[in-house]
């Protein structure tokens, strides 16, 4: 079957660094993004990454490793905004849907 | 651009009405997606179109739940008749089927869903 598995929580300091992790189980792989809720709010998107490696978006990174099912995303200089949570998405093929991991609750302390 | 619209965004009814929740994506998006997220379930996908077509149901739940998307502006969700246990957001989302490369989910601010 299908799964995503993240932390269900994470907790950091104002402006340090912080990983999430995310490990997918998936009977193919087309790519795995990441998504930021803020309570009371919609999914946004936040990081894609189709191959191996890192990609940077400002304060955020994100990492792919395929041959590991794995992956990470990077949130650098923390700030009190952003906590929210942060869901991992795999998608298997070009033609089918998004699986979203049951994210990850990050909090951030002064 | 406005971004995906959904209505109702309260929604509070009793168990055994009907309830239809709408949609409209982002203009140009081929792809359109009903989500629902409970504590419990997390963020499950219902149901999908591309180009107005449904491609995959597999995620809603029973009979109860039907979706449609006549036009490429326009979706609805459809509970009848709804249960407490339905009770949940709703978000609906786009995005625009490139083929290759990444495939950006952009999503409407939910309709909140309580079935009493």
């Amino acid at each position: 079957g299908q799964s995503l598995e993240q932390p269900s929580e994470v907790t950091a300091v104002e402006g340090a660094i912080v990983q999430i992790n995310c490990t997918y189980q998936t009977s193919g792989f087309y790519g795995l993004s990441w998504y930021q809720q803020h309570d009371g709010g919609a999914p946004t998107f936040l990081s894609y990454n189709g191959l191996d490696g890192l990609e940077e978006t400002g304060r955020f990174s994100s990492f792919l490793s395929r041959s590991d099912s794995y992956g990470y995303l990077l949130l650098q200089e923390l700030q009190m905004k952003d906590s929210a949570s942060y869901f991992c998405a795999v998608r298997e093929s070009s033609a089918s849907k998004i699986i979203f991991g049951s994210g990850t609750r990050l909090s951030i302390r002064p | 651009d406005a971004g995906v619209i959904q209505s109702p965004r309260h929604e509070v009814t009793e168990m055994g009405q009907e309830v239809t929740l709408r949609c409209k994506p982002i203009s140009g998006h081929n792809s359109l997606f009903w989500y629902r997220q409970t504590m419990m379930r997390g963020l499950e996908l219902l149901i999908y179109f591309n180009n107005n077509v449904p491609i995959d149901d597999s995620g809603m739940p029973e009979d109860r739940f039907s979706a449609k998307m006549p036009n490429a502006s326009f979706s609805t969700l459809k509970i009848q008749p709804s249960e407490p246990r339905d009770s949940a957001v709703y978000f609906c989302a786009s995005s625009l089927r490139g083929g290759l490369g990444k495939e950006t989910q952009y999503f409407g601010p939910g309709t909140r869903l309580l079935v009493l």
